[in-house]
């Protein structure tokens, strides 16, 4: 099994500020394609997916949101916080089964 | 416009079984990587099983032997059925369509609440 791991817990940080969210994986999760995703769930919401294979914006996803990253060490950055994005955030490996998330970080306002 | 909307959560006591449905619209189910996912109280998610368009399945080994992910194609709809239920299978049940070649989990239902307790 692949093990997810995200850093920090929790990130505070203010509107407009720039956040960098770190995800490692215990292996691989791929080698010419990285099957990595991010979520960005708020309260009471299902998650929404915000990057897939590393790198690559989700229909509809603001170009502030951005992933980069390979082999095991990735990265989402966002740019310049918006008060919408305050919210839990989850990275996931589906390059094999079981397909796991990482415990997520939390981004809440300082 | 791909919509899921899951059914069939509730209140069950340990030991029971219960079946959660996932009614799809808007994409073709049996063309598609399908997924369980769950999100216990205030906690991560936690991915439970897949099926796969040409009919595998896959499971976590928190819920091997005990859960069963099928389809009904004439319906287009998923289901997981869910046997010998214990205290820490309580969750937030969501259906996601995924994984897909290059894409994860990319449309999401908004979940059904399962809870077992005496």
């Amino acid at each position: 099994e692949i093990v997810l791991t995200q850093s920090p817990g929790t990130l505070s940080l203010s509107p407009g500020e720039r956040g960098t969210l770190s995800c490692r994986a215990s292996q691989s999760v791929g080698t010419k394609y990285n099957y990595l995703g991010w979520y960005q769930q708020k309260p009471g919401q299902a998650p929404r997916l915000l990057i897939y294979g590393a790198s690559n914006r989700a229909t509809g996803i603001p170009d502030r949101f951005s992933g980069s990253g390979s082999g095991t060490d990735f990265t989402l950055t966002i740019s310049r916080l918006e008060p919408e994005d305050f919210a839990v955030y989850y990275c996931q490996q589906y390059v094999t089964s079981p397909f796991t998330f990482g415990p997520g970080t939390k981004v809440d306002i300082k | 416009e791909v919509q899921l909307v899951e059914s069939g959560g509730g209140l069950i006591q340990p030991g029971g079984s219960l079946r959660l449905s996932c009614a799809a619209s808007g994409f073709t189910v049996r063309s598609n990587y399908m997924s369980w996912v769950r999100q216990a109280p205030g906690k991560g998610l936690e991915w439970v099983s897949a099926i796969h368009s040409d009919g595998n399945t896959n499971y976590a080994d928190s819920v091997k032997g005990r859960f069963t992910i099928s389809r009904d194609d004439s319906k287009n709809t998923l289901y997981l059925q869910m046997n010998s239920l214990r205290a820490d299978d309580t969750a937030l049940y969501y259906c996601a369509r995924g994984p897909n070649l290059y894409l994860p989990f990319d449309s999401w239902g908004q979940g059904t609440l399962v809870t077992v307790s005496s």
